[in-house]
């Protein structure tokens, strides 16, 4: 079946520092991929989305290019701020999965001042 | 629009006790889901629906019953909880826009069962 897996946390670095979280997925078809971001003490909310090979979702600073030929999704942002500790989670919807959202396990950020 | 609410926030069980947890929408979405989330397991999905009088299992359906009567109401019951479903629980509603969902989640339920 569908799936997503990303990479293992938890993830420290220094405020202004480069951020890459890896995603990657199996889905047969086309899935649609998400990235949401959970707050401490707050449910997830959507960051950034991309629909279709190639498309680039952005959102707060933060990109992720829909790569069909690697089937991969990376996070990215230039600059982070400790304001963007939380956890992250990659998601697809689609494939096999059209009714469903699947997630990957989340990644916790934590960024020091 | 309050989005999606989920009462209580917090919740106390004896092992064997049954209990029903609350999820309402008022974004008329067709799509709803019930999660729990477990350190170091991401959410898995326990139950879903897709409209009005029609759920499916997840992930992890055991121990857990749904019904769907109104387009905004989505309860989970759990039947005689176990320590293992000692977790925190978030609902979600969904529409789909040419094809792609965009879940919008509750705020959580922190379940612990003694």
């Amino acid at each position: 079946g569908d799936s997503v897996t990303q990479m293992e946390g938890p993830v420290t670095l220094s405020e202004e520092a480069f951020l890459t979280i890896n995603c990657t997925y199996t889905a047969t078809g086309y899935p649609s991929l998400f990235w949401y971001v959970q707050y401490p003490g707050e449910g997830l909310q959507l960051l950034l989305k991309a629909t279709k090979a190639d498309d680039k979702g952005s959102n707060k600073g933060f990109e992720a290019t829909y790569r069909k030929e690697t089937t991969s999704f990376h996070l990215e942002k230039g600059s982070v701020q400790v304001s963007d500790s939380a956890v992250y989670f990659c998601a697809l919807n689609g494939g096999s999965s059209a009714s469903k959202i699947i997630f990957g396990s989340g990644t916790r950020l934590s960024i020091r001042p | 629009n309050a989005g999606v609410t989920q009462t209580p926030k917090f919740q106390v069980l004896k092992t064997g006790q049954s209990m029903t947890l609350q999820c309402a929408q008022d974004m008329n979405h067709e799509y709803m889901s019930w999660y729990r989330q477990d350190p170091g397991m991401g959410l898995r999905l326990i139950h879903y629906s897709v409209g009005a009088g029609i759920t499916d299992q997840g992930e992890v359906p055991n121990g857990y019953n749904v019904s769907r009567s109104t387009t905004e109401d989505f309860p989970l019951r759990l039947l005689s909880a176990a320590p293992s479903q000692t977790s925190v629980y978030f609902c979600a509603s969904s529409y789909r826009d040419e094809g792609v969902h965009e879940q919008y989640f509750g705020p959580g339920t922190r379940l612990t069962v003694t």
